[in-house]
């Protein structure tokens, strides 16, 4: 059981806008930033969101991220079909001391 | 360019004990804190571990406290990852991370990642 809460899976066709959202709590997303991380099948996680909304150099513009409260969101615009991998968030926990991940989104582009 | 190069995983027996070493390149090691992400078969990410650019700051996820040591030579460029006392739970795949920052803070970001060892406790 993930201390972050994702859909375990989401699709959509190509050229459309799909979002994936991650629910915590006051002592993770509620206080500290949220990551996002894709992992493409078969390779190690990439950063695609950091800082809640910040996109590191290299990633495509059609991600984009935001937080409101304790959940936090990733946003697919012009969804490709090279965009098919698992998501995953991450944030800071207080209580824990330690990082915690949501447990993965699997998208599906149909 | 960045490469995260982890090596050390293997087959060992339940109660065992391991050692991992991840190898950093093209960038200022000792400026960086870097931490541990274990992802078990067909499962998600785990945090396991992290450690200041300094190596004097180290946090670590309940699941390894007190088994698991973290630690770096900034001399070598090198990060490890002590485990004793494997469990069969322990199983997985250990990718080596970059924080974006020098320590740790509430904002860790993973920028760059390794490509991961396997480990698996099995008797």
């Amino acid at each position: 059981q993930s201390v972050l809460t994702q859909p375990p899976s989401a699709s959509g066709t190509p050229g459309q806008r799909v979002t994936i959202s991650c629910s915590g709590s006051s002592s993770n997303i509620g206080s500290n930033t949220v990551n996002w991380y894709q992992q493409l099948p078969g390779t190690a996680p990439k950063l695609l969101i950091y800082s809640n909304n910040q996109r590191p150099s290299g990633a495509p513009d059609r991600f984009s991220g935001s937080k409101s409260g304790t959940s936090a969101s990733l946003a697919i615009s012009g969804l490709q079909s090279e965009d098919e991998a698992d998501y995953y968030c991450a944030a800071w926990d207080d209580s824990l001391n330690g990082v915690v991940f949501g447990g993965g989104t699997k998208l599906t582009v149909l | 360019e960045v490469q995260l190069l982890e090596s050390g995983g293997g087959l060992v027996q339940p109660g065992g004990s391991l050692r991992l070493s991840c190898a950093a390149s093209g960038f200022t090691f000792n400026n960086y804190a870097m931490s541990w992400v274990r992802q078990a078969p067909g499962k998600g990410l785990e945090w396991v571990s992290a450690i200041s650019g300094s190596g004097g700051t180290t946090y670590y996820a309940d699941s390894v406290k007190g088994r698991f040591t973290i630690s770096r030579d900034d001399s070598k460029n090198t990060l490890y990852l002590q485990m004793n006392s494997l469990r069969a739970e322990d199983t997985a795949l250990y990718y080596c991370a970059r924080d974006r920052h020098i320590v740790v803070v509430t904002a860790i970001c993973f920028d760059f990642w390794g490509q991961g060892t396997l480990v698996t406790v099995s008797s």
